[in-house]
């Protein structure tokens, strides 16, 4: 079974530049999710589709970040204009059927550096 | 808003058993909880879940006291390979800071 897929897995940019991330969950899942990982901390919960419709967005800067699963399968996270603060892994996750259980599959995650 | 609290850190002898435990005293009735560990550089990787029993698979147990405020996952054997950042996560999906485990030969 081939996990999530994720590119790119690095990306340098000046601030203020924008930049796109992308995320193939595993076939078949229908929940795909976003996180921030900055470095020394737990992953925070960006964005999480359930099918193409959003299920919780609370924790997206809107003003800068955007995100969008349009036919339901792969996702795009975009940044613009981006900040320093903005230098963090970005991980996508996918989970399977199941309203109260069902493990998360990461994918190995885009490293971004904001310079 | 973690709905978690976890040590920060841990050291563990290799092949003793580590126990790493995780307070979530305002679990709810049907959240179930969750461990996931992440090795650097990877993203986390799933290791075991329960709601209220003691289950156990082949890569640890997790034990889950009466009242459900709390559970410690079990890792029966150490390796150097357990050496990773573990979390206990509630509410699904919302990670707290974790326990970096380290295991020492």
């Amino acid at each position: 079974e081939a996990g999530v897929a994720q590119s790119p897995r690095y990306k340098i940019i000046e601030k203020r530049q924008s930049v796109a991330f992308w995320c193939n969950p595993i076939s078949g899942h229908a929940t795909l999710y976003w996180y921030q990982q900055i470095l020394g901390q737990g992953p925070k919960l960006l964005i999480q589709f359930q099918n193409n419709g959003v299920v919780d967005d609370s924790q997206l800067p809107k003003d800068r970040f955007s995100a969008e699963r349009l036919k339901g399968v792969d996702s795009t996270l975009k940044i613009q204009p981006a900040k320093l603060e903005d230098s963090a892994v970005y991980l996508c996750a996918s989970r399977g059927p199941g309203a109260f259980t069902g493990e998360l599959f990461f994918g190995e995650g885009s490293r971004l550096t904001v310079l | 808003d973690a709905k978690t609290t976890q040590p920060p850190s841990m050291d563990c002898a290799e092949g003793r058993a580590a126990n790493l435990p995780c307070n979530h005293s305002t679990i709810s009735g049907n959240e179930y909880v969750y461990w996931y560990r992440q090795i650097h550089s990877q993203g986390p990787q799933y290791i075991i879940h329960g709601l209220k029993n003691n289950e156990t698979n082949e890569m640890a147990s997790l034990i889950i006291t009466e009242d459900r405020k709390s559970s410690t996952l079990i890792l029966p054997h150490a390796t150097l390979r357990d050496t990773a950042v573990y979390y206990c996560i509630v509410a699904w999906v919302r990670f707290g800071a974790g326990t970096r485990l380290t295991v020492k030969p």
